[in-house]
């Protein structure tokens, strides 16, 4: 699976949009480019997921640039329930018949008031 | 319930015991994993389970045990472990077979080994 460069960690003002980015300069065709989040002590929670067009849900958006080299999470409105590490993940399924997810460190996201 | 649940929620136990954690998916899925997360390092994956089938195990000691007695239902039997195996064990679980790999996690078992 292709690696994944975060920054290891972010500011937001509450309800100014975050935007986090990540780097898949290694992303191959068909691996898709995942989000999640992990608040403290807690579960990763998924937030969204795409392959080569720009995705939006109840969450987020994630813009992924042409080449596919690199991303974008949008939280929107950023609450304070936002602050969490976010995890950019690369992965595929290749000739497995399950999900190979690698985490790396992720980037801190702390939401301020 | 919904969800990934996972039971206890904190442990402590000490080298020479012999414990389970329990891990139960109410989705209706058919792949289940655990991680290891150890402080301020990466979840790390132990095994997964697809079709009730062990499809990895990741050099995981063998004081590590997993049992998958059906699709919703996943265990980590643990014996005689040492004080670096305190971590945070999340049990998830996910819908394999359509391409990509939204995988729902638990909360996780808060394990010290003393």
């Amino acid at each position: 699976d292709a690696k994944t460069t975060q920054p290891p960690s972010m500011d937001c003002a509450e309800g100014r949009a975050a935007n986090l980015p990540c780097n898949h300069s290694t992303i191959s065709g068909n691996e898709y480019v995942y989000w999640y989040r992990q608040i403290h002590s807690q579960g990763p929670q998924y937030i969204i997921h795409g392959l080569k067009n720009n995705e939006t849900n109840e969450m987020a958006s994630l813009i992924i640039t042409e080449d596919r080299k690199s991303s974008t999470l949008i939280l929107p409105h950023a609450t304070l329930r936002d602050t969490a590490v976010y995890y950019c993940i690369v992965g595929s399924a290749g000739g497995t018949s399950y999900g190979k997810l690698t985490f790396g460190q992720g980037t801190i996201l702390t939401v301020h008031p | 319930e919904t969800g990934v649940t996972q039971t206890p929620r904190h442990l402590v136990m000490g080298m020479t015991n012999k414990k389970s954690l329990k891990c139960e998916q109410h989705l209706g899925h058919n792949a289940m994993y655990w991680y290891k997360q150890s402080a301020k390092k990466p979840l790390e994956l132990m095994f997964v389970y697809s079709l009730e089938e062990r499809v990895e195990n990741n050099s995981v000691p063998s004081r590590f045990s997993p049992e998958c007695p059906n699709s919703s239902h996943l265990f980590l039997h643990l014996h005689t472990l040492q004080p670096e195996d305190s971590a945070l064990y999340l049990c998830a679980s996910s819908q394999e077979g359509r391409g990509s790999h939204e995988q729902y996690f638990g909360p996780g078992t808060r394990l010290t080994v003393t």
